[in-house]
């Protein structure tokens, strides 16, 4: 199957940082990428979808200054946290596909901590 | 507007017994309903999915699921349990089968198997 892959795997950072996390598809070109967040014993919420070359579409609900989604190449996607607080700490979870694909590919997670 | 319910959020089953984790959808189109396996602090793996035609899927690793409209229901099984099984599962639904789309997922059923 295809294979997308994230880093860092798990970060930790001061209150008032950025982070950047990236997404990548290894062996594939995604048209798509999708970035969820997940919090501990709970569901994965969509934060926003991503199109190649496109702006990305957020949710309803989440910030789209504070979550940042570049997504500027078919094999990479990247979200950055601004000015992270301690309640951005979560498991942020991207999911890549393409046209012609029947599924979305998950990444392994990102677990961002901030103090 | 799509929704997913997962009834149970932890299901213990002995090593050997029949695996049933339920699952009822919320849809206003067809859906398009997923199976998906999460292993402590990785990505979601597909277990399988429903699209058209066969309302019985076989997936990966024993699984299957059958797709009940008159009983908005999409339940996940298998017939025998294995200590390998152990891990969070997510139910998803979706509006189109394609990768491309939105997935919205249930709240996961966290499986422990016993010996």
């Amino acid at each position: 199957g295809a294979v997308v892959s994230q880093h860092p795997s798990w970060v930790i950072c001061k209150s008032g940082t950025s982070v950047k996390i990236e997404c990548r598809s290894l062996d594939f070109q995604a048209t798509t990428m999708f970035w969820y967040r997940q919090f501990p014993k709970q569901s994965l919420m969509l934060m926003a979808t991503s199109n190649e070359g496109s702006k990305a579409t957020y949710e309803q609900g989440v910030e789209k200054d504070k979550f940042l989604i570049n997504h500027a190449s078919l094999t990479l996607s990247t979200l950055t946290v601004t000015s992270a607080h301690p309640e951005d700490s979560s498991f942020y979870i991207c999911s890549a596909s393409r046209l012609g694909f029947g599924e979305q590919f998950f990444g392994p997670g990102t677990r961002l901590t901030v103090l | 507007a799509q929704s997913v319910t997962q009834l149970g959020s932890h299901v213990s089953v002995s090593e050997g017994a029949l695996v049933l984790l339920r699952c009822n959808y919320s849809s206003s189109v067809p859906p398009y309903l997923f199976w998906y396996v999460q292993y402590p602090n990785q990505g979601l793996q597909l277990l399988l999915k429903y699209t058209t035609g066969a309302t019985l899927v076989k997936g990966i690793n024993g699984f299957e699921a059958e797709f009940k409209k008159s009983e908005t229901s999409f339940h996940l099984t298998k017939p025998s349990a294995h200590m390998s099984d152990a891990a969070e599962y997510f139910c998803a639904v979706s509006e189109s089968p394609g990768g491309g789309n939105k997935l919205t997922f249930g709240t996961g059923t966290q499986l422990k198997v016993e010996l």
